[in-house]
């Protein structure tokens, strides 16, 4: 049971590139997040995805894209990075009548 | 109206000390209010929670203190530990019929334990 795991571990991407984060998670959880954490500013969320088949924006969602792919998979889209979007990003997800989120090992992505 | 204030941003505590983490929210429709852990190069995971039906919840050395009209939610740590330097988040949500649940975190708090 490996809970919730992201692709890549780390990236560098140069300003204009793109480049999708992957993530799944085999506990059958209807609902998934996708957060970026900054010093200071704590886990803010992108976007989120209530059942397979839907998305939402969340507190910061531009610059982003995301794809509920499956109810296992929700990936994440930079079309064209920027530097500001160098960060720590964090897959999570809940269960239907569950309140803890579970959350991946992030992703570090720096955008140069 | 939507945010989780979170005070100390950083803390040193002596081990066997108590570690102690505020945490203030405005909405009063937030019923759910957990706290996270964070270590280095880790995702957060779940700590402890409360539901603002009781005023205190205790897990082991961790306890929740709960003050619904102050709006004010604080982690006690016990005998704060090395091995407990960590991140801390607190969060809160709303829980009931129709509402997606989703979580909103304060800015964290970076604890050291000294040895």
């Amino acid at each position: 049971n490996a809970g919730v795991t992201q692709t890549p571990k780390f990236q560098v991407l140069k300003t204009g590139q793109s480049m999708t984060l992957q993530c799944a998670q085999d506990m059958n959880h209807n609902s998934m997040y996708w957060y970026r954490q900054d010093p200071g500013m704590g886990l803010r969320l992108i976007y989120y995805s209530a059942s397979e088949g839907t998305t939402d924006k969340g507190e910061v969602p531009n610059g982003y894209n995301v794809s509920r792919l499956n109810k296992r998979e929700f990936s994440l889209r930079l079309e064209s990075a920027a530097p500001s979007q160098t960060s720590v990003y964090f897959c999570a997800s809940r269960g239907g009548l569950g309140e803890t989120q579970y959350f991946g090992p992030g992703t570090r992505l720096l955008v140069l | 109206q939507q945010q989780v204030k979170q005070s100390p941003q950083s803390l040193i505590v002596q081990k066997g000390g108590i570690s102690i983490i505020n945490c203030a929210y405005e909405n009063t429709a937030f019923d759910y209010f957990p706290w996270y852990q964070q270590f280095p190069g880790k995702g957060p995971a779940l700590l402890i929670a409360i539901r603002p039906d009781v005023s205190e919840k205790k897990e082991g050395r961790f306890t929740i203190s709960f003050n619904k009209s102050a709006k004010q939610f604080s982690l006690h740590i016990m005998d704060s530990q090395p091995g407990d330097s960590a991140t801390y988040f607190c969060a809160a949500s709303i829980r009931s019929r129709g509402s997606q649940g989703n979580l909103i975190f304060g800015k964290g708090t970076k604890l050291s334990v000294k040895p």
